[in-house]
C-alpha cells in the first residue's frame, strides 16, 4: 500500500487560507469516509485535528476544516496565524488489512 | 489527565532485539484499540502495527511484518511492541496511540526513540 500523496510544501501570509490536499485511490481516500488529519510541530507528536474527513476534535479552531472529492481529500486553514506553521499529515483507512495509511506530509509555512 | 507515555527505546546493533512499552493513565486503557506509528529521521509518519481492545485483532505493516510483535497488559494498562532482528531502516521516534474510530487516533505518546547502529 502506497502512501498518500501530499504537496511537499505550502505556504501562506497571515490571514490568508490555504488548502492542503492528500490523494490517494478508490482503495482508500475514495472509497472510505475516514480521513483524519494531524498537525505535528517540530519535536513535538502529532495532534488529531480533523476525524472522518470533515469533522473537528473539540478544542480544534473552526479555521480548520477538512472536504473529499473523488480520491481526492483536503485541509483548509483560513485566517492563517504563526502558529499553524507546522507539518500536516492525512491519514486514511484502507480496508481491513491496513487499518491506517499516512500521506507524506506537508511543510507549512506562515510567511 | 489522558496519557500516553512510551518507554524503552535506545541503541541496538543491527539484528539485535527491543522491547517498546507504552503506559496509558487518564482513561479506561482496556476499552480503546491502539496503533504504533514511528517516524524516522527527517521522514514522514508510518502506521506499523494495530491492536484491538482484547488482543482478538492484529495487523502489522509489510515493512515489520515477521519481526515486530505487538502485545497488550490490560491489567497493567500497557502495550508493547517486541521488535526482533532490527535493521537500519527501523531507526525512528516510535509513537502509540489511541484510536477512537476508524483511522483516528486522539490521544499520542511522546515518543520513544531506536537507534539501530553498530
Amino acid at each position: 500500500q502506497s502512501a498518500l500523496t501530499q504537496p511537499r510544501s505550502v505556504s501562506g501570509s497571515p490571514g490568508q487560507s490555504v488548502t492542503i490536499s492528500c490523494t490517494g485511490t478508490s482503495s482508500d481516500v475514495g472509497g472510505y469516509n475516514y480521513v483524519s488529519w494531524y498537525q505535528q510541530h517540530p519535536g513535538k507528536a502529532p495532534k488529531l485535528m480533523i476525524l472522518d474527513v470533515s469533522e473537528r476534535p473539540s478544542g480544534v479552531p473552526d479555521r480548520f476544516s477538512g472536504s473529499k472529492s473523488g480520491n481526492t481529500a483536503s485541509l483548509t486553514i483560513s485566517g492563517l496565524q504563526a502558529e499553524d506553521e507546522a507539518d500536516y499529515y492525512c491519514c486514511s483507512y484502507a480496508g481491513i488489512y491496513t487499518p491506517v495509511i499516512f500521506g507524506g506530509g506537508t511543510r507549512l509555512t506562515v510567511l | 489527565e489522558v496519557q500516553l507515555v512510551e518507554s524503552g527505546g535506545g541503541l541496538v546493533p543491527p539484528g539485535g532485539s527491543l522491547r517498546l512499552s507504552c503506559a496509558g493513565s487518564g482513561f479506561i486503557f482496556s476499552s480503546y484499540n491502539m496503533n504504533w506509528v514511528r517516524q524516522a529521521p527527517g521522514k514522514g509518519l508510518e502506521w506499523i502495527s494495530y491492536i484491538s481492545s482484547s488482543s482478538g485483532t492484529i495487523f502489522y505493516a509489510d515493512s515489520v511484518k515477521g519481526r515486530f510483535t505487538i502485545s497488550r497488559d490490560n491489567a497493567k494498562n500497557s502495550l508493547y511492541l517486541q521488535m526482533n532482528s532490527l535493521r537500519g531502516e527501523d531507526t525512528a521516534v516510535y509513537y502509540c496511540a489511541r484510536r477512537t474510530q476508524v483511522a483516528t487516533m486522539d490521544v499520542w505518546g511522546q515518543g520513544t526513540t531506536v537507534t539501530v547502529s553498530s
